[in-house]
């Protein structure tokens, strides 16, 4: 069975400096992992995936994650956050056969932006 | 423009009333998903079907009924029986092409009992 945990429901940063999102994520096969974005009131956008190729993964606005098979961890990472980065952020993990490759989703990470 | 489209946004029902959120995606693609979002409980899976009159129950289903007539629809009916139906509903399609295949959401839509 697939599962993720998110280990921060909120992570407060100020403008300007890195941004650490943690996830930890659990899978019997194989899985993809993915990191959406959504600001409030809003539809999810991805932000990067991981599919087996490179275990850093780079995505949109600056964002990277890396995938740390030893460690089952998926962190979500940025050099400097900026203020339209505060939102909501979600790892998710997929896996097949059983998982039918449906996403699985942790519970959120809130990020907090101070000017 | 290809997307997903939820329509309404907004809706409200009195206690007791069934309910159809709609979601329709001109993506072509094989498989789409229901989710529910609470605060704090992140996005919890309602039904998903990956192909067209197949649906299965997720993890949250009872109160809830769908159909997968056409491809492009899932429509989502909450019924009276669901206890607690105030949230924010969110439906999702993917191209169900196996491993890395990412799910591409509509904007959502916040259901509130009155």
């Amino acid at each position: 069975a697939q599962s993720v945990t998110q280990l921060d429901s909120h992570v407060s940063v100020s403008e300007g400096t890195p941004v650490l999102l943690r996830c930890n994520y659990s899978s019997s096969y194989s899985p993809s992992l993915f990191w959406y974005v959504q600001h409030p009131n809003k539809g999810l956008q991805l932000l990067l995936k991981y599919t087996s190729a490179a275990t850093l993964v780079k995505g949109i606005n600056g964002f990277e994650a890396e995938f740390k098979k030893s460690e089952t961890s998926f962190h979500l990472t940025k050099p400097s956050a900026h203020m339209s980065d505060a939102a909501e952020y979600f790892c998710v993990v997929s896996e097949g056969p059983r998982g039918s490759y449906i996403p699985t989703f942790g519970r959120g990470t809130s990020l907090i932006v101070h000017p | 423009d290809g997307g997903i489209t939820q329509s309404p946004k907004y809706l409200f029902r009195k206690e007791g009333q069934n309910v159809t959120l709609s979601c329709e995606q001109n993506l072509n693609h094989d498989a789409m998903y229901w989710y529910r979002q609470d605060p704090g409980q992140g996005l919890r899976l309602i039904y998903y079907s990956q192909i067209v009159n197949d649906f299965q129950k997720g993890d949250i289903a009872e109160g809830y009924s769908v159909s997968r007539e056409k491809k492009e629809s899932f429509p989502l009916t909450v019924t009276s029986a669901q206890k607690n139906p105030t949230a924010f509903y969110l439906c999702a399609s993917s191209l169900h092409r196996g491993r890395g295949t990412e799910a591409f959401f509509g904007q959502g839509t916040r259901l509130t009992v009155v």
